[in-house]
């Protein structure tokens, strides 16, 4: 039974490029949330959706970050136009549809660097 | 606002004395709390929740204490291994319990020594 699974690992990127994270929610969870750990910080919310629904983005910067779960395939967090603060490592975690939604499992994250 | 704090200083100990750790927070009262270990490089793993009409639960060589009066959980490992090392990292429910909206604290590094 595989985990959450994100890719690229590790995404280097130049200042003004776009990125794009990438989230497959372990088998049969349907809520996937979006987390980002600065250096020497700890995590912080970002995003929580749904298949096709964003439920709670207030963690989001309001500019240049979106993030979507479509009905096929992984859910996406895109960084446009990249700035070096947007250097961070940026874990997903999902959660079972029914029953408890409060334990999360968690991907092995995307270490972005910004240069 | 909602705030928790762990001790960010690392804490050291022996291989097989207990460890404990400390969550606090303040500003609400949440419907549950949960403990996370966290390595280097890696994501966080779920090891417990406690829920608040529970005052303590225990897996294996950990248990969790949830005191709600003192707004504070403590979280212990009992003949403690070199294999323990890591970031336990304390997480509360933000806002609504039904959000799935998880505030971490900073963590705190345990260093089991053999």
């Amino acid at each position: 039974n595989a985990g959450v699974m994100q890719n690229p690992r590790h995404l280097v990127r130049r200042r003004g490029q776009e990125a794009r994270l990438r989230c497959s929610p372990m088998k049969g969870h349907s809520h996937v949330y979006w987390y980002r750990q600065l250096p020497e910080e700890g995590l912080k919310f970002m995003v929580y959706l749904q298949k096709e629904n964003i439920i709670d983005e207030s963690g989001m910067p309001k500019e240049r970050f979106s993030a979507e779960f479509p009905k096929e395939g992984p859910s996406i967090l895109r960084i446009q136009q990249v700035v070096r603060g947007d250097s961070a490592a940026y874990f997903c975690a999902s959660s079972p549809p029914s029953g408890s939604i409060y334990e999360q499992y968690f991907g092995p994250g995307t270490r972005l660097t910004v240069t | 606002s909602q705030k928790i704090e762990q001790n960010s200083e690392a804490l050291n100990i022996q291989e097989g004395k207990t460890a404990t750790l400390t969550c606090n927070y303040t500003n609400y009262s949440p419907a549950y709390l949960q403990w996370y270990r966290q390595d280097p490089g890696r994501g966080p793993v779920f090891l417990l929740l406690i829920r608040e009409n529970e005052k303590e639960k225990r897996k294996e060589r950990l248990k969790v204490t949830f005191d709600t009066t003192l707004k504070q959980s403590l979280f212990h490992i009992t003949a403690s291994q070199p294999a323990d090392s890591a970031t336990y990292l304390c997480a509360l429910p933000q806002g609504s319990s039904n959000t799935g909206k998880l505030i971490f604290g900073q963590g705190t590094t345990l260093q089991v020594k053999p």
